[in-house]
């Protein structure tokens, strides 16, 4: 069963850039043509997604967040990611990495990291 | 772009059935059927339970079901049972080739 894990900083002060790192076991990122994605939940509100991308680096971005927002992928690693710059206290939640059910779509995340939870405080 | 529009707050008691809409525009929950349902207990990982509008993934109870009409699109939970309690989200496809949630829907089981 694929599985995805969080990894990055708890804290980071704002104005300066968040990087996460989504790490994918039990599967090749690259072998199958799904996107991966990266939806947030800040405390207290609802689901935000951020970006996806596709295995072959094709890119979609929340309106929002496009212009502070970068995600990418590394085969190599079997890992994507994702930069979020000039954070602001906004920009605290909780992140998750997830993976459609279905492959070539968007949307119907199945499989999800455990979640991290990120602060912006200086 | 907006969240899609689902009710704060629902709530049934065990063995009801309980609904919840979701609503959006053209530009995603009617243009396309590329409608999801999440369900999220505090502290986990949200869990699908609806995909492409009506279809439940494998091992998702079948109390579980999607419907759309226009702009808006429900999920219906049948013969509710405690563990349900949970907040509950929609997402969509959009025409801009992005993904909306709705701001979620807390369901109580009385």
């Amino acid at each position: 069963q694929l599985q995805l894990q969080e990894s990055g900083p708890g804290l980071v002060k704002p104005s300066e850039t968040l990087s996460l790192t989504c790490t994918v076991s039990d599967g090749s990122i690259s072998s199958s043509t799904y996107y991966w994605g990266w939806i947030r939940q800040p405390p207290g509100k609802g689901l935000e997604w951020i970006a996806s991308i596709y295995f072959s680096g094709s890119t979609h971005y929340n309106p929002s967040l496009k212009s502070r927002a970068t995600i990418s992928i590394d085969t190599s690693k079997n890992q994507f990611s994702l930069n979020l710059t000039s954070v602001t206290a906004s920009d605290t939640a909780v992140y998750y990495c997830a993976r459609p059910y279905v492959s070539v779509q968007l949307d119907g995340f199945d499989i999800w990291g455990q979640g991290i939870r990120v602060t912006v405080s200086s | 772009q907006s969240a899609l529009t689902q009710p704060a707050s629902v709530s049934g008691s065990p063995g009801q059935s309980i609904t919840i809409s979701c609503t959006g525009t053209s530009s995603d929950v009617g243009g396309y059927n590329y409608v999801s349902w999440y369900q999220h207990h505090p502290g986990k990982a949200p869990k699908l339970i609806i995909y492409d509008v009506n279809n439940r993934p494998s091992g998702v109870s079948n109390r579980f079901s999607g419907s759309k009409s226009g702009n808006t699109a429900s999920l219906t939970i049948s013969g509710l049972q405690s563990e349900d309690e949970a907040d509950y989200y929609c997402s969509s496809y959009t025409r801009s080739s992005t993904l909306l949630f709705g701001g979620g829907t807390e369901l109580t089981v009385l």
